[in-house]
């Protein structure tokens, strides 16, 4: 069984500072996506990741992969309120299934 | 107007009734996906289709059953419900880079 692993789960950070949320997976897969999701709101995808060495930048959030170790990160910079939300790591398996992480819950204080 | 629509938006039911939660998309996409979201344990796939003579069982299928009438439309049934079933169900879509589309989820409650 694909595990997919977040952490932190909780992330409570102030205004204008730095983070990065990790996300590990059990099995080989080149595919790794992120997604947000703002309270009792649906999902809406922030990065795909196709290969290993990916990076990829929106805004104030850098997304990484590296199939090797099977890890994702989620890099914040200078955060800001409008990014609290959760925040969902998800592995692509032989093309047809998707395993999410748990997500992690982002609070951004000012 | 939103590209995946889910009906009903809510839904209360009581134990061992049928329910059927409905998803349609005009993105044009041949596949779709059911999961269901539990506080803390993320999304978990329930059945997923490829196209209108393919369906498959995702991780969390027992209990549940899918009809996919259309490209457009893809059905989720719980024959007969029960409490745990209680939780929150998103349908999807997903493009050539299998980027999903999610729709706005229904919530339902069994008691």
């Amino acid at each position: 069984e694909l595990k997919v692993e977040q952490n932190p789960l909780f992330l409570s950070m102030q205004e204008g500072k730095n983070y990065t949320i990790y996300c590990n997976y059990s099995t080989t897969s080149d595919r790794l996506y992120w997604y947000r999701q703002d309270p009792g709101k649906s999902l809406e995808s922030l990065f795909v990741l196709l290969s290993n060495g990916a990076v990829k930048q929106e805004g104030r959030l850098m997304a990484s992969l590296d199939t090797k170790a099977r890890l994702s990160t989620l890099h914040i910079t200078a955060a800001v309120h409008d990014l609290s939300a959760t925040y969902f790591c998800a592995v692509d398996k032989t093309g047809n299934q998707f395993y999410f992480g748990t997500g992690t819950s982002l609070t951004v204080i000012p | 107007d939103a590209d995946v629509t889910q009906t009903p938006r809510n839904r209360i039911t009581k134990t061992g009734k049928r329910i059927m939660l409905e998803c349609s998309q005009t993105k044009g996409h041949d596949r779709m996906y059911w999961y269901r979201q539990d506080p803390g344990l993320g999304l978990r796939l329930i059945y997923y289709s490829f196209d209108v003579k393919d369906i498959n069982k995702g991780e969390i299928s027992d209990g549940y059953s899918v009809s996919r009438q259309a490209q457009a439309k893809f059905s989720l049934s719980l024959e007969s419900a029960i409490p745990n079933q209680t939780a929150l169900y998103f349908c999807a879509t997903s493009d050539i880079w299998d980027t999903q589309y999610f729709g706005p989820g229904t919530r339902l409650t069994v008691l």
